[in-house]
């Protein structure tokens, strides 16, 4: 079945870091590839999306870039700050699961010192 | 302003007892979903509803009940079967419940059974 694969955590970081959190996935069909963000306490918010291959989603400086070749979906941001502190979730929903249910990576917690 | 309620934050009941957790929202979204997250690890789809009156089972539906009476409200009820009912519920909602529509999260409530 689909899954995704996160970088464990956490990753320390100091401000101003250049951040990569990796993600891979395995997907049957053509899914659309997500990264969602959990501040301490709160409920998850869309941080960036691609729905198809080559396509780049981007946020509040973060960026990921949907790779088909290397089934791999990488958060990437130039320069971190304390404010990121946060669990990031790659999640994928495949086209070709009539479930239409999210599947989620198990969330990497990001840990930024000033 | 639009967005998706959970009350309450925090919930402690005692072991062998029901409760019901409340979601609702005012984004005039179709589809809405309870995920279960359990400290360091992803989320887990319980149940989930893509139009009123209808609603599937998820990952991890056995010990939770649903209901969806109204577009707006989604509850869900943790009963005594459920064997190890503390953990973070979160309740989300989408446009459509397709599988490239972004999921927009409550706050989530904090179920505690002593």
């Amino acid at each position: 079945g689909d899954s995704v694969t996160q970088m464990e955590g956490p990753v320390t970081l100091s401000e101003e870091a250049f951040l990569t959190i990796n993600c891979t996935y395995t997907a049957t069909g053509y899914p659309s590839l997500f990264w969602y963000v959990q501040y301490p306490g709160e409920g998850l918010q869309l941080l960036l999306k691609a729905t198809k291959a080559d396509d780049k989603g981007s946020n509040k400086g973060f960026e990921a870039t949907y790779r088909k070749e290397t089934t791999s979906f990488h958060l990437e941001k130039g320069s971190v700050q304390v404010s990121d502190s946060a669990v990031y979730f790659c999640a994928l929903s495949d086209r070709g699961d009539s479930n239409y249910q999210l599947i989620w990576g198990a969330g990497t917690k990001l840990i930024i010192k000033p | 302003d639009g967005g998706i309620t959970q009350s309450p934050k925090y919930l402690f009941r005692k072991e062998g007892q029901n409760v019901t957790l409340s979601c609702e929202q005012n984004l005039n979204h179709d589809a809405m979903y309870w995920y279960r997250q359990d400290p360091g690890q992803g989320l887990r789809l319980i149940y989930y509803s893509q139009i009123v009156n209808d609603f599937q089972k998820g990952d991890i539906a056995e010990g939770y009940s649903v209901s969806r009476e109204k577009k707006e409200s989604f509850p869900l009820t943790v009963t005594s079967a459920q064997k190890n009912p503390t953990a973070f519920y979160l309740c989300a909602s989408s446009i459509r419940g397709v599988g490239a529509d972004t999921q927009y999260f409550g706050p989530g409530t904090r179920l505690t059974v002593l």
